[in-house]
């Protein structure tokens, strides 16, 4: 079954710079790749996905970037704001049938003033 | 609309003890899930269903059962509760794969076992 490794487990980054989160993925079958976001007690939300048909995908400050040949993922957030601290979670999976989604280990995001 | 909606937000059970977590969703959502979220763990799907009546295991079934006898409904419950189980349970659900692979989220369970 598909196995997601995400990476760093913490990040703390200051006000305004770049932030950058990555993933791993083994299942070469899987072709969606979404990223939720989970502030403290609330629930994890889909912020950005991206399908394996697409390199790359922005949504504003938030960019996901995918190398199929590697296996890899990542969530680049730029101009850092302070609402952007939470935890963030990759995920993987076959999108037709019912495949299971599968959550990397999160990332705890800071960012400080 | 409220979405995915569980209950109880918040329960302590003794080892030994069984209790019944409820998710319901209002969205017709074909696809439900129970995830559990552990420290330094992410999201780890105990059980899932793909339609009413239908129901199959994730990466952590043990320990637990599901129900889905109702489309909107799915429960989560637990037996014999173990210390190991103490987590935050998250219910979700989704249309069918082919569509869109988005989950949401009900606003988490906390289970502590004594």
């Amino acid at each position: 079954g598909e196995n997601v490794e995400q990476h760093p487990s913490t990040l703390s980054v200051q006000e305004g710079d770049s932030a950058v989160i990555k993933c791993t993925y083994s299942d070469s079958a899987s072709n969606y790749f979404p990223w939720y976001k989970q502030e403290l007690g609330k629930r994890p939300q889909l912020i950005i996905d991206i399908r394996s048909n697409v390199g790359e995908k922005k949504d504003q400050r938030i960019a996901v970037t995918l190398n199929k040949t590697a296996k890899h993922f990542s969530l680049h957030i730029t101009e850092t704001q302070p609402e952007d601290s939470a935890v963030y979670f990759c995920a993987a999976k076959l999108l037709q049938g019912a495949q299971k989604l599968v959550f990397g280990q999160g990332t705890r995001l800071t960012i400080n003033p | 609309n409220a979405g995915v909606t569980q209950t109880p937000k918040f329960r302590v059970l003794k080892t030994g003890q069984s209790m019944t977590l409820l998710c319901a969703q209002d969205m017709n959502h074909e696809y439900m899930y129970w995830y559990r979220q552990d420290p330094g763990m992410g999201l780890r799907l105990i059980h899932y269903s793909v339609g009413e009546g239908t129901t199959a295991k994730g990466e952590v079934p043990d320990g637990y059962n599901v129900s889905r006898l109702k489309k909107q409904n799915f429960l989560l419950g637990l037996e014999s509760a173990a210390p190991s189980q103490t987590s935050v349970y998250f219910c979700a659900s989704s249309l069918p794969g082919q569509h869109t692979g988005e989950l949401f989220f009900g606003e988490g369970s906390r289970l502590t076992v004594l």
